[in-house]
């Protein structure tokens, strides 16, 4: 157990929706990243929030957006779903930001997209 | 370009032997670090080893060690004393030192242990 809890664990809905995924990183984490994994796509960051504030974004797409609230926890959220959407989204946190701060991700949420 | 590669999609082991895992890396930064993840079938993300490019020594960890090469740019992963428990798949991942620390990962490897 990595200390990172991420909900649902399973998400099945349709084409046009809105979900949203939630994460609660490790207790003293600051930094929490997001990731999704796709067969096609692999495994790609989609953002970062360190202490609150966005601190770096990657292959995040318009219809996707995240928050990290003030208690640490942080959301993603997923509007206009397509079929192509359907994916396991990570959550990690790190203590810090930095080179060698491991990330410590969590079980993942499994999105279908029907 | 591609970050990482990891050119075997899968390997087959013997129980209690060691298997290695290639990793080469793209990079012009001279500050980044390379993480190996292993991926069980029931899809959380574990971390296992870390090295930094600066590090003298290889990285160990248990049963689990990183031959790096930073002149041919490898990071290959040696997993030794093979168990049942190891099948899964290994992602190796590198962060680069450049203000924003996120991973990136290569298509991973499947490894399968067998009695």
């Amino acid at each position: 157990d990595s200390g990172v809890t991420q909900t649902p664990k399973h998400l099945i809905t349709a084409t046009g929706q809105r979900v949203t995924l939630r994460c609660s990183p490790r207790s003293g984490d600051l930094s929490v990243y997001w990731y999704q994994q796709s067969l096609d796509q692999g495994l790609q960051f989609l953002i970062q929030y360190y202490n609150g504030e966005e601190r770096a974004k990657g292959n995040i797409l318009e219809r996707f957006s995240a928050q990290q609230f003030p208690d640490l926890h942080s959301e993603l959220n997923l509007s206009s779903l397509e079929l192509g959407d359907s994916a396991l989204y990570f959550c990690a946190s790190s203590v810090r930001t930095g080179i060698a701060y491991e990330q410590y991700f969590g079980p993942g949420t499994r999105l279908t997209v029907t | 370009a591609q970050k990482i590669t990891q050119t075997q999609p899968g390997m087959f082991v013997q129980e209690k032997e060691a298997v290695t895992l290639d990793c080469t890396y793209d990079t012009s930064d001279p500050s980044y670090g390379l993480f190996w993840y292993k991926q069980p079938s029931s899809g959380e993300m574990i971390f296992l080893i870390y090295q930094g490019s600066y590090d003298q020594q290889n990285a160990t960890e248990g049963r689990y060690s990183l031959n790096f090469q930073k002149a041919r740019k490898s990071a290959n992963l040696v997993i030794s004393a093979s168990q049942l428990g190891d099948s899964a798949m290994y992602f190796c991942a590198m962060r680069e030192g450049q203000g924003d620390y996120k991973l990136s990962f290569g298509a991973g490897t499947t490894v399968t242990v067998r009695a």
